[in-house]
């Protein structure tokens, strides 16, 4: 089955900063992949997708790449702000009715 | 609307006692799930359904009892809990194809 790593487990920066966070994946039939942002006492939110025709894609402050040929892809948040402060989990899918496997999450923090 | 709404956001409950998670999205989702969550971990899957019937079942022991009345509404049924199934119990929904899910606020379970 697809196995998705995600680094770092924590992630502490001061506001202004980027944040860049990494994952990779196992299965080279993965097509989808998708970032949720976990607020505390909150569900997922899902807040930038990419799919493996595309290599880049940015929605404002945040950032995603795809690299098909390495297996990898990253979430890139420029310009941090406190309110970025969260858990972030990366996920890998083949679409469908295939389940997407998340990465362990990463705790954002991010210092005014 | 655009949310998946979860009721109750949080529930005690004894070990004997019997008790119901409700979701409900009005989004056309034809996929609805159930995740559970504990802290600093990713969400891990309980249960598919798809059209409105189950789809997956990860082996989910059966004081766990899912339920669809219809295309819009997911319960979970809870029966002779165990301390250890404290946690956040999530709902999702998604369209087919490659898109993300929706996730509920969810809701606290404790065991007690």
């Amino acid at each position: 089955g697809e196995n998705v790593e995600q680094h770092p487990s924590t992630l502490s920066v001061q506001e202004g900063d980027s944040a860049v966070i990494k994952c990779t994946y196992s299965d080279s039939a993965s097509n989808y992949f998708p970032w949720y942002k976990q607020e505390l006492g909150k569900g997922p939110q899902l807040i930038i997708d990419i799919r493996s025709n595309v290599g880049e894609k940015k929605d404002q402050r945040i950032a995603v790449t795809l690299n098909k040929t390495a297996k990898h892809f990253s979430l890139h948040i420029t310009e941090t702000q406190p309110e970025d402060s969260a858990v972030y989990f990366c996920a890998a899918s083949k679409g469908g009715s295939y389940i997407p496997t998340f990465g362990r999450g990463t705790s954002l923090i991010v210092h005014p | 609307d655009t949310e998946v709404t979860q009721t109750p956001k949080h529930l005690v409950m004894g070990m004997t006692n019997k008790k119901s998670l409700k979701c409900e999205q009005h989004m056309g989702h034809r996929a609805m799930y159930w995740y559970k969550q504990k802290a600093k971990k990713p969400p891990e899957l309980m249960f598919v359904y798809s059209y409105e019937k189950l789809s997956i079942n990860e082996s989910v022991p059966s004081r766990f009892s899912p339920e669809c009345p219809n295309s819009s509404l997911l319960n979970l049924h809870l029966h002779a809990l165990q301390p250890e199934d404290s946690a956040l119990y999530l709902c999702a929904s998604s369209q087919e194809g490659l898109y993300g899910y929706t996730f509920g606020s969810g809701t606290r379970l404790t065991v007690v």
